[in-house]
Formats: C-alpha cells, structure tokens, sequence
C-alpha cells in the first residue's frame, strides 16, 4: 500500500538558517507528492505539489523535487523566517485515488 | 484557491451530548469530501469518505454510528459525534476535492479544522 516517511522529530533552527525536511514513499504506480503545511490552530494549506517525477514544485520559497529513482520528495527552503514556523506533512495520492496518505508531520520551529 | 469553510471552529459540549460539524465548499462543488481526525502531535488519521447522496464510506476501527456523516448537497458535508465522551476530543477536519476536470491529481482543499473538547 501507499505510505509515507518523514524525519523523526521536531525541528528548531535559527533565523536565515537553510532547512531540509526528507520524505520517502512508497507507492504503487506514479504518485502525485504533496507538502502541506498547518501554522498553529489552523487546518491544512497545500504548499507545493509535483505530479510526475523529476518535478519541482514551489512556492514560497519552498521547494521539493520528486526523485523517482530514491523515492524521495525532501522539503528546502534556502533562508527560513519566523513565521515559518508550522507542521509541515509530506503526502501522497496515487493515480485516479481520491485518498491521501500523510506522513506524521515535522514541527518546525524557527528563532529570532 | 478553492475554500473549504468549517464551522464551529471550536466547541467545547458535556460528556453525553451529540456535536455537529459542518464542511462547506465556498467557491466549488465537491461529490467527494474527507474527514480526518488529529491527535496531538500526530498526523491526520483518515476517519471516513463522504459520498454526495449516498452512505459515507468509514475506515477500518472507525464506528459509524458513533460519526454519523451526512453529505447533503455538492456543498456541504455535516460530522455528527454522537453521545460524545472525553476521549473524541480532538481536532477534526475536513477536505474536498474539486469535481474531475481532465486529470485527476489527486489535489484536496482542507477546511481550518474544529476542535472538540469534551468534559
């Protein structure tokens, strides 16, 4: 079945600092990739997506290849901000499913 | 984008009493929406499909008769926790997806969720 892996734990890092949060999958067939973000109290926002591999989504500032080869979808953002501090899920849908399949979120924490 | 609207955003009900929440899609018909449930510091736990004038589909360990859904209208997509105890509080969203045009990415809009507090 599909799945999704993120890193373990929180991550805390300063102002301007460069984050990577990794993400690998596993799916049947060609997935389209997902990162959601979720700021403190709210729901779910799409932040990029990529549907076929070699791929790169992006947006604000974020961006994440899909790599077919290592199935993998890592986040990057090259000078984080405050207000980049969230819960950021990496997701999968496989072709034609409705269903979405979460890894279990990273927390990112960014200081001043 | 497209909007999804949730409504309580929060509630807070006794041990015993029944809770509704409502899903809308503002701004695009929706014949399929989704209800998740999010424990603290966890990911979204996929609850059930909700199917536009037909039964909701429920995953595995999830009682329906406990989350009655209800998918009225292309619009709107109601959660009903049923006798609710202090264990189903949590934060409960929803999602939908635009009807199909042309390939399907599998691309959901998520409302901004309701959290559930029960005493």
């Amino acid at each position: 079945g599909n799945s999704v892996t993120q890193m373990e734990g929180p991550v805390t890092l300063s102002e301007e600092a460069f984050l990577t949060i990794n993400c690998t999958y596993t799916a049947t067939g060609y997935p389209s990739l997902f990162w959601y973000v979720q700021y403190p109290g709210e729901g779910l926002q799409l932040l990029l997506k990529a549907t076929k591999a070699d791929d790169k989504g992006s947006n604000k500032g974020f961006e994440a290849t899909y790599r077919k080869e290592t199935t993998s979808f890592h986040l990057e953002k090259g000078s984080v901000q405050v207000s980049d501090s969230a819960v950021y899920f990496c997701a999968l849908s496989s072709y034609g499913n409705n269903r979405l399949a979460f890894g279990k979120g990273n927390q990112v924490v960014v200081i001043p | 984008g497209a909007v999804v609207s949730q409504h309580p955003s929060r509630v807070i009900c006794k041990s015993g009493t029944s809770v509704k929440i409502e899903c809308r899609s503002l701004d695009f018909q929706a014949t399929t929406m989704f209800w998740y449930r999010q424990f603290p510091k966890q990911s979204l736990m996929l609850m059930a499909t909700s199917n536009e004038g037909s039964k909701a589909t429920y995953e595995q360990g999830v009682e329906k008769d406990k989350f009655l859904i209800n998918h009225a209208s292309l619009t709107l997509s109601t959660l009903t926790v049923t006798s609710a105890h202090p264990e189903d509080s949590s934060f409960y969203i929803c999602s939908a997806r635009p009807q199909p045009k042309g390939v399907n990415t599998g691309e959901l809009f998520f409302g901004e969720g309701s959290r559930l507090t029960v005493l």
